[in-house]
């Protein structure tokens, strides 16, 4: 079964700390691509990250990097430097060799000023 | 660049009563997926076209929800009849290829209440 676990449905962060959401999920499969998604309020989901689960080097871009670990079947999303902007849904996802997307059931982040 | 855009943005129905939910894509994207999101739970996909075609439609829960995409350009997803349980956020995406890594642009969503 491909399923992806997001076991905090909500979170906040002060503004400027840095917080984690965290996701595991299951597939058989050995190859894949992680996805973490980012839905704004009243707004569609954007793409913030993504990771080849054959690449060991931890993506990143900008304030956002993720925490892999392929034998755990983890993988995590760090914030640093929080914004107000970055208040949001995200969700993590990952797909195989199909074309669609697994997802989560998404952690709702809250930012406070 | 317009992104996807999805029409309504909100609709709400009577069970027993249809339907249709439209799809515009990113000009230029030859795949087009359906996803929805029931109230709480994970998003799930429906299907994926390769222009006019249905390449998968292995999610598409039952055969009262029917998929089309004219020409290759626009998605229709048609319910009917509607039922309380297909009440949910139902999300169009398209990318311009095929493939487990590519991005997939997500629209900003048509919310369905089946009352």
């Amino acid at each position: 079964a491909q399923t992806v676990t997001q076991s905090q449905p909500e979170m906040s962060v002060q503004e400027a700390e840095t917080v984690t959401l965290s996701c595991t999920y299951d597939t058989s499969e050995n190859n894949y691509y992680l996805f973490w998604y980012k839905q704004p309020p009243s707004r569609q989901m954007i793409l913030v990250i993504r990771q080849e689960a054959y690449k060991q080097q931890n993506a990143t871009e900008n304030r956002f990097s993720v925490n892999f670990q392929k034998a755990a079947k983890s993988f995590s999303l760090k914030i640093s430097d929080s914004q107000l902007g970055d208040t949001a849904m995200y969700f993590c996802a990952f797909s195989t060799g199909a074309n669609n997307l697994f997802f989560g059931t998404g952690t709702r982040l809250t930012v406070i000023p | 660049e317009a992104g996807v855009t999805q029409f309504p943005s909100h609709s709400v129905i009577e069970k027993g009563q249809t339907v249709t939910l439209r799809c515009d894509p990113i000009s230029g994207h030859d795949n087009l997926y359906w996803y929805r999101r029931v109230m709480g739970k994970e998003i799930k996909f429906l299907l994926h076209f390769v222009k006019e075609s249905k390449q998968d439609e292995s999610g598409m829960p039952n055969n009262r929800f029917l998929a089309e995409r004219t020409g290759g350009t626009y998605s229709t997803l048609k319910v009917q009849p509607a039922e309380l349980e297909d009440s949910g956020v139902y999300f169009c995406a398209s990318s311009q290829d095929v493939g487990f890594g590519y991005e997939q642009y997500f629209g900003p969503g048509t919310r369905l209440t089946v009352t």
